[in-house]
């Protein structure tokens, strides 16, 4: 099994439309959850931390469930611009390593 | 402003060479990672470095070597190029448990 699990999509979407992500992890002991976007040919840049009480960003929000290892990315009205690959990103135990997903690539349409 | 730089940008070389891809941070981060990514694998840790004279095999470490002499560099060495190297290469630094920052990458080619 892997460490970080999220469906590849692509999932295509029009404009303004609501779209979730799904992550599920196996280490239980996984401190610190983050979500990264990275655009076609580029470096991975972070979007978002991921925190217990789930936290917001302008259209973008992300919660976290510790006991089910599952962690979810919520983008509302979609834009153009906001497609691009989404990585769920999870530390190691010890805090000092990323594992990541292999990405969930998004597009969105006119 | 603080920033992570990779040299070169793209790079082609032939089987057997050894070459050497460099990464610079001026975070003064004390960790520092490579990664290799390629399509259906999603980015894979090549090596890290916790501090100044500090390095470690991450999962794809064969073929791969690093040294980390001053905070700010982490350059990272094919001791013997194959075409199995051929990839895109990502350097990030961080401080200990807080996301990573990542290069603008360098895409070699092997032939």
């Amino acid at each position: 099994r892997k460490e970080v699990e999220q469906d590849p999509g692509p999932f295509n979407v029009p404009e303004g439309a609501t779209v979730a992500f799904n992550c599920t992890y196996s280490n239980s002991a996984s401190q610190s959850f983050f979500w990264y976007r990275q655009d076609c040919r580029k470096e991975p840049k972070l979007l978002m931390s991921v925190y217990s009480s789930g936290n917001e960003d302008g259209r973008f929000t992300a919660q976290l469930n510790r006991a089910s290892q599952y962690i979810s990315l919520l983008i509302r009205d979609s834009k153009l611009s906001d497609s691009a690959t989404y990585l769920c990103v999870v530390t190691s135990p010890n805090g000092n390593k990323l594992v990541f997903g292999a990405g969930t690539i998004l597009r969105v349409k006119s | 402003d603080a920033e992570i730089t990779q040299s070169p940008r793209h790079k082609i070389t032939e089987t057997g060479r050894q070459v050497t891809l460099a990464c610079h941070q001026t975070w003064n981060h004390n960790n520092m990672f490579w990664y290799r990514q390629d399509l259906g694998h999603g980015l894979r840790l090549i090596h890290y470095s916790y501090g100044v004279q500090d390095t470690n095999k991450g999962e794809v470490s064969d073929g791969y070597s690093v040294s980390r002499s001053n905070t700010e560099d982490l350059p990272l060495t094919l001791e013997s190029a194959a075409s199995s190297q051929t990839s895109v290469y990502f350097c990030a630094s961080s401080e200990p448990g807080q996301p990573q920052y990542f290069g603008p990458g360098t895409r070699l080619t092997v032939l």
